[in-house]
């Protein structure tokens, strides 16, 4: 069964950081790109950040792009988001998800992440 | 980028009845177009890719069908379980990958 499992949320002040983690397990994880995507409190999904299977691409949302950086370490089958300079547009719950050709699936639970003084 | 714009953005049926959800595109994304369920408080889950594949594990009465700019889910007799919120994404020009604002299936 594939799992993913997001760690790393809570509450930042605005020009905050924060480093997001997603385990995975279940299948085989560096054959995989994998994203994270984010949900505002009662809005919808948008697309945040993507990494190809062996970390040589990444690619940003526009609303992210120069602030957030994703990686992730194949040995230990995990990604990460790091979070720069964090604003209050940016509280939502943060999803990975896995994107065998670029659809999401599955997603994990989420973590949220609350940006605010 | 490619904007996707669902309607209506709340549909009220009943169990029982047949529900058809559509998404627009703002260009061509040839078949490259997915459909999520999700329900309150949990993660989206994959229904339908290529706007016709159905996911593993998905119900037969989910379907989906479109091409170019015009794409429709349909649910042929909605199950207590099925009242949800529905998103449109495509991944035919990316990045960004985009998602459409949602479509609310309430209970009528």
């Amino acid at each position: 069964e594939v799992r993913l499992l997001e760690s790393g949320g809570g509450l930042v002040q605005p020009g905050g950081s924060l480093r997001l983690s997603c385990a995975a397990s279940g299948f085989t994880f560096n054959r995989y790109a994998m994203s994270w995507v984010r949900q505002a409190p009662g809005k919808g999904l948008e697309w945040v950040s993507g990494i190809n299977s062996n970390g040589t691409n990444t690619y940003y949302g526009d609303s992210v792009k120069g602030r957030f950086t994703m990686s992730r370490d194949n040995s230990k089958n995990t990604v990460y988001l790091e979070m720069n300079s964090l604003r209050a547009e940016d509280t939502a719950v943060y999803y990975c998800a896995k994107s065998g050709r670029y659809y999401f699936d599955p997603w994990g639970q989420g973590t949220l992440v609350t940006v605010s003084s | 980028e490619i904007v996707l714009t669902q309607s209506p953005a709340t549909l009220s049926l009943s169990p029982g009845e047949g529900a058809t959800l559509s998404c627009r595109a703002s260009q061509s994304v040839s078949t490259y177009l997915a459909w999520y369920q999700q329900k309150p408080g949990q993660a989206p889950r994959l229904l339908i890719y290529d706007a016709s594949n159905r996911a593993t594990g998905i119900p037969a009465r989910f379907s989906g069908s479109g091409s170019g700019t015009n794409f429709t889910l349909t649910i042929s007799s909605l199950e207590p379980e099925d009242f949800a919120v529905y998103y449109c994404q495509q991944r035919s020009n990316w990045p960004p990958w985009t998602f459409g604002q949602g479509t609310k299936l309430e209970i009528k």
